[in-house]
């Protein structure tokens, strides 16, 4: 069954670093999400990405944070200037239909800022 | 803010043991997903519920949406050490935002 990978699955960096998190959805996919879930906390939306632009994004998701689909299987997440509370698990997500939530999750990076 | 809360917070039942996981929603309810993630791995998808009393059944997992009560619930039969995992109830809000709810840890004991 195909299924979303995401690179790297642990990310160590220093505070202040940027920090790209890789994502290959599902290949027929279209809409695109990241998530991100701090420790021993909920499940928290970040942002969705259709047709090479944000459809929705969440209130964390400021202007530290950057997506992009560089190519026709990769999408990155982006955070400029890494601070401590980033420390969490990262989840990317995909989906076929449009107004489809997500249904395919990776098994998401763990992120720690040092 | 859309807010789904989960009971029981935890759980920790016998191997065997039938058990009931909720969802309620503040906020009216367009669809609601259930997930299980197994301890610091990703999250699975397990079923979606669209319409007012909808009930779906996958294996062993059975879950049932009541639009009026904004509430949906997750029952497992006869659980397994392999059903043990946090379950996320996840919902759209009228933002077009999708949440997910506080979580449910279970915990299955041969």
């Amino acid at each position: 069954e195909p299924e979303v990978t995401q690179t790297p699955s642990h990310q160590v960096t220093q505070m202040g670093q940027e920090v790209i998190l890789r994502c290959v959805p599902i290949s027929n996919h279209l809409y695109f999400y990241w998530y991100r879930q701090i420790l021993g906390q909920k499940v928290e939306f970040l942002v969705s990405f259709y047709n090479n632009e944000i459809s929705e994004k969440s209130e964390i998701f400021d202007d530290q944070f950057s997506v992009e689909r560089p190519d026709g299987s990769n999408f990155t997440l982006k955070i400029r200037s890494t601070k401590l509370e980033d420390s969490a698990m990262y989840f990317c997500a995909s989906s076929a239909i449009k107004g489809s939530q997500p249904q395919h999750f990776g098994d998401g990076t763990r992120l720690s800022i040092l | 803010s859309q807010e789904l809360e989960q009971s029981p917070q935890s759980l920790i039942v016998q191997e065997g043991k039938n058990l009931t996981i909720n969802c309620t929603s503040s906020k009216t309810l367009y669809g609601l997903y259930w997930y299980k993630q197994k301890y610091g791995e990703g999250l699975i998808f397990l079923m979606m519920l669209q319409k007012g009393g909808e009930e779906k059944s996958h294996e062993k997992i059975t879950a049932k949406l009541d639009e009026k009560k904004q509430q949906s619930s997750l029952h497992i039969t006869a659980s397994q050490p392999s059903h043990a995992g946090i379950y996320l109830c996840g919902a759209v809000t009228t933002g077009n935002q999708f949440y997910f709810g506080t979580g449910t840890s279970l915990t299955v004991i041969p």
